[in-house]
């Protein structure tokens, strides 16, 4: 089955700067790869996602960059603020129905 | 974004009596809807896939007779924790599946088990 690996599993990056998160995963098949955001307390919050026909997507300060050959993918936010301070998950899927498979999630701390 | 909601936020109860968790899709209709829980500073455990108008489908080592799952309508799941122990006390999200395949996620249960 799928296995999917998320480092780092703590980060901590000075307000303004730049926050890398990095995934690998297994499963040659799998096709979309979400990523959510959790905050303390509350449910995982869907920020981005990229399917396997594209290999980068941007919104705002999120972008996510796919490469099926190497089998990764990466979170990148650009100009950190405080409220970015939570729990990330990166996490793959094969096809609609079926199972996400998500990574053990990185706490990221944006320090002022 | 799809919302999801789900009720209670929290729960408490004593040891031995069953706690029902529902999970609403408000704004669109979700064939297949996903139950989870998750241990402090842990990933996301899947628990079962529900699906509407059929049996849920359960992961290895979870209990189907002690978590019973029913997706009634479109948008509606929910999940029933019979005879709960405080082992069973944990965070309990449920995520919606719109057509794409993309999972939106509720706020989750917090269910503290005495």
């Amino acid at each position: 089955g799928e296995n999917v690996e998320q480092h780092p599993s703590t980060l901590s990056v000075q307000e303004g700067d730049s926050a890398v998160i990095k995934c690998t995963y297994s499963d040659s098949a799998s096709n979309y790869f979400p990523w959510y955001k959790q905050e303390l307390g509350k449910g995982p919050q869907l920020i981005i996602d990229i399917r396997s026909n594209v290999g980068e997507k941007k919104d705002q300060r999120i972008a996510v960059t796919l490469n099926k050959t190497a089998k990764h993918f990466s979170l990148h936010i650009t100009e950190t603020q405080p409220e970015d301070s939570a729990v990330y998950f990166c996490a793959a899927s094969r096809q609609r129905d079926d199972k996400i498979i998500f990574g053990k999630g990185t706490r990221l701390h944006i320090l002022p | 974004g799809a919302v999801v909601s789900q009720h209670p936020s929290w729960v408490i109860c004593k040891s031995g009596t069953s706690v029902k968790i529902e999970c609403r899709s408000l704004d669109f209709q979700a064939t297949t809807m996903f139950w989870y829980r998750q241990f402090p500073k842990q990933s996301l455990m899947l628990m079962a896939t529900s699906n509407e108008g059929s049996k849920a489908t359960y992961e290895q080592g979870v209990e189907k007779d002690k978590f019973l799952i029913n997706h009634a309508s479109l948008t509606l799941s929910t999940l029933t924790v019979t005879s709960a122990h405080p082992e069973d006390s944990s965070f309990y999200i449920c995520s919606a599946e719109i057509p794409s395949g993309t999972q939106y996620f509720g706020p989750g249960t917090r269910l503290t088990v005495l």
